[in-house]
């Protein structure tokens, strides 16, 4: 089955603390992975699009990297403004030759001062 | 270069209702792609528009239609409305279809 998984769910780290993201996906054909940045009761802010396995991306304190099977979004002593919710998508080839995206349910990441 | 803009930000309806939301989308952007997110939850896929027509279509009822126009603004329309209906209701632009996604601020409805 086509499916998107983020983890964790939420993640609380100190302020210089660096971890990391992960999205997994279990879809053929893969045509893109995005990550979005989504605060509260706002809509989601684009951060990075990858396409291949080996490819990286970075943005100030984050980076996103991509393999065949997930991709990891990095960050590198995050500050308490990099709370938010982190949303990935993955967009793919169906059996019908379509081109379908998939989100996951996100990571909520509380940064503490 | 104008992002993608929605109206109105908030709206509260009742039960059975009708609602039309609108959004705008980015400069030389000619896909819109319309999600319902719940709280908590990843945005859900309703439909996309392209050059008008309809372009792909998710698991909603089809008291959920949409419209798009010839400046490839969109609007999104709800009939009978259910209390499961609450949720943030957001617009995304892109190039052509299979490109980057660009998100409005959302409108966050209500219905009681």
């Amino acid at each position: 089955e086509d499916q998107v998984t983020q983890s964790p769910e939420a993640l609380r780290l100190q302020e210089g603390e660096s971890s990391s993201l992960n999205c997994s996906y279990t879809v053929s054909g893969l045509r893109g992975l995005f990550w979005y940045r989504q605060d509260p009761g706002k809509g989601p802010e684009f951060l990075f699009t990858l396409y291949s396995a080996g490819e990286e991306k970075e943005k100030e304190r984050l980076k996103a990297t991509l393999t065949k099977k997930e991709s990891f979004l990095h960050i590198t002593a995050p500050k308490p403004e990099d709370s938010a919710t982190y949303l990935c998508a993955v967009q793919f080839l169906n059996a019908g030759n379509n081109r379908k995206l998939i989100w996951g349910l996100g990571t909520s990441l509380a940064v503490n001062p | 270069e104008t992002g993608v803009t929605q109206s109105p930000t908030h709206l509260i309806k009742t039960r059975g209702q009708q609602v039309t939301l609108r959004c705008s989308s980015q400069s030389g952007h000619n896909t819109v792609s319309w999600y319902q997110q719940a709280l908590g939850q990843g945005p859900q896929f309703i439909f996309q528009y392209y050059r008008e027509e309809e372009n792909g279509r998710g698991n909603f009822p089809p008291r959920f239609s949409g419209l798009q126009f010839p400046n490839y603004s969109s609007e999104l329309n709800v009939n009978a409305l259910e209390l499961d209906d609450s949720a943030l209701y957001l617009c995304a632009s892109s190039l052509v279809p299979a490109e980057t996604q660009y998100f409005g601020p959302g409108t966050r409805l209500l219905v009681l």
